[in-house]
């Protein structure tokens, strides 16, 4: 058990469909982010929020639209996406600058 | 963008073994930290080094950083079944952003 949850664990969706991401930290933590990985790939890190504000958007298209209602809860909605985005999407939390705890991830297939 | 690459891609040893695996970076860093992530599951951190240490260990985890040659060394010792993974380092510059490398997928065989 991380302290971080993530839900749901498995997605598979279509192209046109809505869904959203749901994290949820237990730890306290003021910082929180969204991670891309994709098989043979580097993490790739999407955004980053820190109290709650976002500081970083790394050039992520628009499909993928993030929302942080507060230090505790991370949601990424997902509209209009591409075969190329399936991927594990992994959620992390900090506490400022100190190491970062990452749930399990969902697993998102795209139809 | 990606900061860290780890070497090798994979590494396959016995059990009792040890497993060294590096990571080479391009930028000036303040902090260096490897990861470890079980088949299915997130990210763990195992270790966090700084820019003016040179070795570091935790348990049967041995870190090195040469910062004048920009790379980082984990050595597993007396490997197990329970240490098969991917190992990752990620750097870290003044800000909360961490960048990973590719990993290091370990076997270790029983």
């Amino acid at each position: 058990e991380t302290g971080v949850t993530q839900t749901p664990r498995h997605l598979v969706m279509g192209m046109t469909n809505k869904k959203s991401l749901k994290c949820e930290q237990h730890l306290g933590h003021n910082a929180m982010y969204w991670y891309k990985q994709s098989a043979k790939k580097p993490l790739e890190l999407m955004f980053v929020y820190n109290f709650k504000e976002q500081t970083e958007n790394n050039s992520v298209p628009s499909r993928f639209s993030p929302e942080c209602p507060n230090s505790s809860h991370l949601f990424l909605h997902l509209h209009t996406l591409q075969p190329e985005d399936s991927a594990l999407y992994l959620c992390a939390s900090s506490q400022d600058d100190q190491p970062q705890h990452f749930g399990d991830g969902t697993r998102l297939s795209i139809l | 963008s990606q900061q860290g690459e780890e070497d090798p891609q994979a590494l396959s040893i016995q059990e009792g073994e040890n497993a060294t695996m590096n990571c080479s970076y391009k930028t000036s860093i303040n902090n260096l930290q490897w990861y470890r992530q079980n088949s299915g599951r997130g990210l763990v951190h195992l270790i966090l080094i700084r820019s003016n240490e040179r070795e570091k260990h935790s348990g049967r985890l041995r870190v090195t950083l040469d910062t004048s040659k920009k790379s980082s060394s984990l050595l597993i010792t007396a490997s197990r079944a329970a240490d098969t993974a991917s190992y990752f380092c990620a750097t870290a510059k003044n800000d909360y952003k961490l960048s990973f490398g590719a990993g290091t997928t370990v076997t270790v065989r029983a």
